[in-house]
């Protein structure tokens, strides 16, 4: 069974920065396509960016490129997000996402971590 | 950048048929969109339901399908359940990434 966890949110500062996690199992992590959502509080679903299962590609949506950044450990079966010079507008649930068939994405989600962007 | 339109919301009684479409900003939505259909109930993370145009999921029921429609794509549920009353989110391939529509709150009544 696919399993996908987040971890990582909380409360950060305005400017500050911020690293997400998420522990995939239950599927072969480095042959799957992964990918980052996000949700604003009350919001519809902000695709983040994804990244290719050698990690050599990674895709992002145009707003957020050069402040965030994907990554992932096949070794370790993890994914990650590093958010920086965060602002309010990046308060949100942040989902990490498996893909599956071809031009499946994000056929398989996590619970998502809530991360909090205030003074 | 790419925008992709839904429906904000739509009304559908139990046992009807209904159809949420998916636009986008530069045009038709073509086979190379390669959309992807979305179901979020409250408090829940999203699951998906359809993806590249029609082929469902071994976990999506047989009333949801996929298709193309009047230069859009479209999500038609037939035979609606109360227990599909939900948000229903569309996903787009622009060529450079992926784009979400805003959204389809669907309510059975």
């Amino acid at each position: 069974e696919v399993h996908l966890v987040e971890s990582g949110g909380g409360l950060v500062q305005p400017g500050g920065s911020l690293r997400l996690s998420c522990a995939a199992s239950g599927f072969t992590f480095s042959r799957s396509w992964m990918s980052w959502i996000r949700q604003a509080p009350g919001k519809g679903l902000e695709w983040v960016g994804n990244i290719s299962p050698d990690g050599s590609g990674t895709y992002y949506v145009d707003s957020l490129r050069g402040r965030f950044t994907i990554s992932r450990d096949n070794a370790r079966n993890s994914l990650s997000l590093d958010m920086g010079r965060l602002t309010v507008e990046d308060t949100a649930t942040y989902y990490c996402a498996r893909g599956g068939a071809d031009f499946a994405e994000s056929a398989y989600w996590g619970r998502g971590t809530a991360v909090t962007v205030s003074s | 950048q790419t925008v992709v339109t839904q429906e904000p919301s739509l009304t559908v009684s139990p046992g009807g048929t209904v159809t949420l479409t998916c636009a986008s900003s530069t045009g038709t939505v073509t086979s190379g969109h390669h959309p992807n259909w979305f179901q979020q109930k409250p408090g829940q993370a999203p699951s998906s339901l359809i993806y590249d145009i029609y082929i469902k999921h071994s976990w999506t029921p047989v009333h949801f399908s996929g298709s193309l429609l009047g230069g859009k794509a479209a999500l038609t549920l037939s035979g609606v359940q109360p227990d599909d009353e939900a948000e229903y989110y569309c996903l787009l391939h622009n060529g450079a990434g992926w784009v979400f529509g805003g959204g389809t709150k669907l309510t059975v009544l």
